[in-house]
């Protein structure tokens, strides 16, 4: 039933690692973000795709790639981790029609790089 | 330029008293639509209330409420009788007509002790 999930919750990886984050949502909504937030809850946008085209790619390090093989799915991959990379991301999507309308969020994916 | 400032960082208050959080926007838009949104402890992004520009009037959910005044560029949510369960840290936000880009304040974190 839920309705924007993303996996995993945690995720706890060594420095230099690569690694991905699914996010799929049931809402029928045509346009998905990635969200970081920092350890000062300042939250801030990375991508966002409406109808599997990139519409939003914020100044991000190239080592961050999204990827949406459908309007119900925006993964995040990321090479190359490094200990700034450590934070919640966000996966959230939006209903159909115009911009502006209220985004839904998953549950958040906390990422830790040692 | 497009921010928005809460400018309470963290309050404090006893159960059953009433809060208001404060926002304060800047944009050039003539429409343009504004945002809460509530993460609790848990840590999942809930989305409260949209208002766009050309309502002023003020809404009320429930304990909830929210005052938009245009010639104070505010967005001011308040909590009536407040609770333990809205402990909370609250955001509000901002977007242009047209942008599927939110911009976020810093949050205000809301304790409200037994």
């Amino acid at each position: 039933d839920t309705a924007v999930s993303q996996t995993p919750k945690y995720l706890v990886t060594q420095m230099g690692n690569d690694k991905s984050i699914k996010c799929e949502q049931n809402l029928g909504h045509d346009t998905m973000y990635w969200y970081k937030q920092d350890s000062k809850k300042f939250l801030k946008i990375m991508f966002s795709y409406n109808n599997k085209e990139l519409i939003i790619n914020e100044t991000v390090p190239n080592r961050f790639s999204p990827k949406s093989p459908d309007k119900a799915h925006l993964n995040l991959h990321i090479n190359s981790l490094e200990l700034g990379d450590s934070a919640v991301y966000f996966c959230a999507s939006s209903p159909p029609g115009t911009a502006n309308t209220e985004a839904f969020f998953g549950q958040g994916t906390r990422l830790t790089v040692v | 330029a497009q921010k928005v400032t809460q400018a309470q960082t963290e309050i404090s208050v006893v159960e059953k008293e009433d809060v208001t959080l404060d926002c304060v926007y800047e944009t050039r838009d003539t429409t343009y639509y504004l945002f809460w949104y509530k993460q609790p402890p848990s840590g999942e992004l809930v989305f409260l209330i949209r208002r766009n520009s050309f309502d002023e009037q003020n809404e009320i959910s429930g304990r909830y409420s929210w005052n938009f005044q245009k010639s104070t560029s505010s967005f001011n949510f308040t909590i009536t009788a407040s609770q333990v369960v809205d402990s909370a840290v609250y955001f509000c936000a901002l977007s242009e007509y047209g942008n599927y880009q939110l911009i976020w304040g810093a949050g205000t974190k809301l304790i409200i002790k037994p």
